[in-house]
């Protein structure tokens, strides 16, 4: 149980496009998503908090009008960057709490999307 | 603010050896540590976490860690290590219970196992 997918896999895009990365809860409902960045060789940086019928919540640092996230329902989250550059290629994961935030213990972790920005 | 600490980048460790890959944290509160494992372009895989009870924890994969709260650590620990641990292992923490919490990670350790 608490599977957590991603889609796609790896997307290469020419620059100035959007992209839509999408995170599925496959056998639960997670009222509260995480996206996380992870650049080569370094750790993962918490970009949002991607919270079910509302607006996310987004770290500072992280423009909001260039990583849009929409948490439309309680099994999916996507992630659009839009007007990508160069820069945006890294690698995209998110991550989902089972149940409510007050009572889940753990974040279950998508298998990554690798975006590549040309 | 809470911080972890990961002091090496890179552990070898020769296959049927013990290994430790060491952690240290920092947070204001009670700490909720945990371990993952990431393979080569692929997302996190948990290991194994510390929320309360006995200080040491065991995980999958044959792998424990042991938090030691005076140091403020949390090493993970194998006692005998394979060819197939070898792949970049990261410590988390977080305060409290609430999984909406902040998560934490530190930067990272790779663990190279060689035959």
């Amino acid at each position: 149980g608490a599977v957590v997918s991603q889609h796609p896999s790896w997307v290469i895009c020419k620059s100035g496009t959007s992209v839509k990365i999408e995170c599925r809860s496959l056998d639960f409902q997670a009222t509260t998503m995480f996206w996380y960045r992870q650049f080569p060789k370094q750790s993962l940086m918490l970009m949002a908090t991607s919270n079910e019928g509302s607006k996310a919540t987004y770290e500072q640092g992280v423009e909001k009008d260039k990583f849009l996230i929409n948490h439309a329902s309680l099994t999916l989250s996507t992630l659009t960057v839009t007007s990508a550059h160069p820069e945006d290629s890294s690698f995209y994961i998110c991550s989902a709490i089972l149940g409510t935030s007050g009572s889940a213990d753990e974040q279950f972790f998508g298998p990554g999307t690798r975006l590549t920005v040309l | 603010a809470q911080s972890v600490a990961q002091p090496e980048d890179q552990v070898n460790v020769a296959e049927g050896n013990p290994l430790t890959v060491k952690c240290t944290y920092s947070v204001s509160g009670n700490p909720y540590l945990f371990w993952y494992v990431q393979y080569p372009n692929r997302g996190l895989q948990f290991l194994l976490k510390y929320i309360t009870g006995d200080n040491l924890v065991k995980g999958s994969y044959g792998f424990e860690a042991e938090f030691n709260k005076s140091q403020t650590s949390f090493h993970l620990k194998k006692p005998s290590a394979l060819v197939s641990d070898s792949a970049l292992y990261f410590c988390a923490v977080r305060e409290g219970p609430n999984a909406g919490n902040m998560l934490t990670f530190g930067g990272g350790t790779r663990l190279m196992v060689k035959p």
